[in-house]
């Protein structure tokens, strides 16, 4: 599985748009790019999933170079309860293989 | 359709005793999987049944730690003898088998309480 190295924490103001970068340099050509968000007492929810280039859903964006070495979660204009923990995971998982979490960015929204 | 269901939410026990922890999946979901978060840390993967199958157990410590998903009824994760160490919040995820990593849905987790 390929490592993942992400910020320990993150603060940003209300309305601003923020980016979290997920740095993975030994990055299979099978492996997906997944990104978890994780409220306080809640488990772990799904974001975004993507493989090259750029992937938009109504909650978040993520972008991907060409090389795959690294990508980023961009999150448009948080409010405060965007605060939570994001996780970039990286690997061929499924429905039906175990997840593989890393510490996570922690994200404070101030208002 | 209601989500992953976990109970209880909060589990205080006392060094030495026995702790049982609660899993229904979501409907229609026959894969379940457990996975431990210390304070301040990710999710680690535990094990991983099928209906009255242990898939994958290489992350559940070798002793005192033990799993089920019966027929009938939710999956269960069984800690005998707790010690502090095993103060932690325990989540359980479901999904039907296959597909994509985001048809996997967690429920609210167990906090354990290990006095």
């Amino acid at each position: 599985l390929a490592k993942t190295t992400q910020p320990i924490s993150m603060d940003s103001y209300e309305g601003q748009e923020v980016n979290i970068t997920c740095s993975h340099n030994n990055i299979a050509t099978n492996d997906y790019i997944t990104w978890y968000q994780q409220f306080p007492s809640q488990g772990p929810r799904f974001i975004i999933q993507g493989y090259k280039t750029k992937v938009t859903n109504e909650v978040a964006s993520l972008f991907i170079p060409a090389d795959r070495k690294s990508s980023t979660l961009s999150l448009p204009r948080v409010s405060l309860s965007d605060t939570a923990v994001y996780y970039c995971l990286v690997g061929h998982f499924s429905g039906n293989t175990p997840l593989v979490f890393g510490k996570g960015t922690r994200l404070s929204v101030i208002a | 359709n209601a989500g992953v269901m976990q109970n209880p939410r909060h589990l205080v026990r006392r060094r030495g005793q026995e702790a049982r922890l609660r899993c229904s999946p979501m409907k229609g979901h026959s894969h379940v999987y457990w996975y431990r978060q210390l304070p301040e840390e990710g999710l680690k993967f535990m094990v991983y049944l099928q209906k009255e199958n242990i898939i994958d157990e290489s992350g559940m410590p070798k002793e005192r730690f033990s799993a089920e998903f019966p027929k009938e009824g939710p999956s269960i994760l069984r800690i005998q003898q707790v010690v502090r160490g095993d103060s932690a919040a325990y989540f359980c995820a479901s999904s039907v088998g296959q597909g994509q990593t985001y048809e996997q849905y967690f429920g609210p987790g167990t906090r354990l309480t290990v006095t």
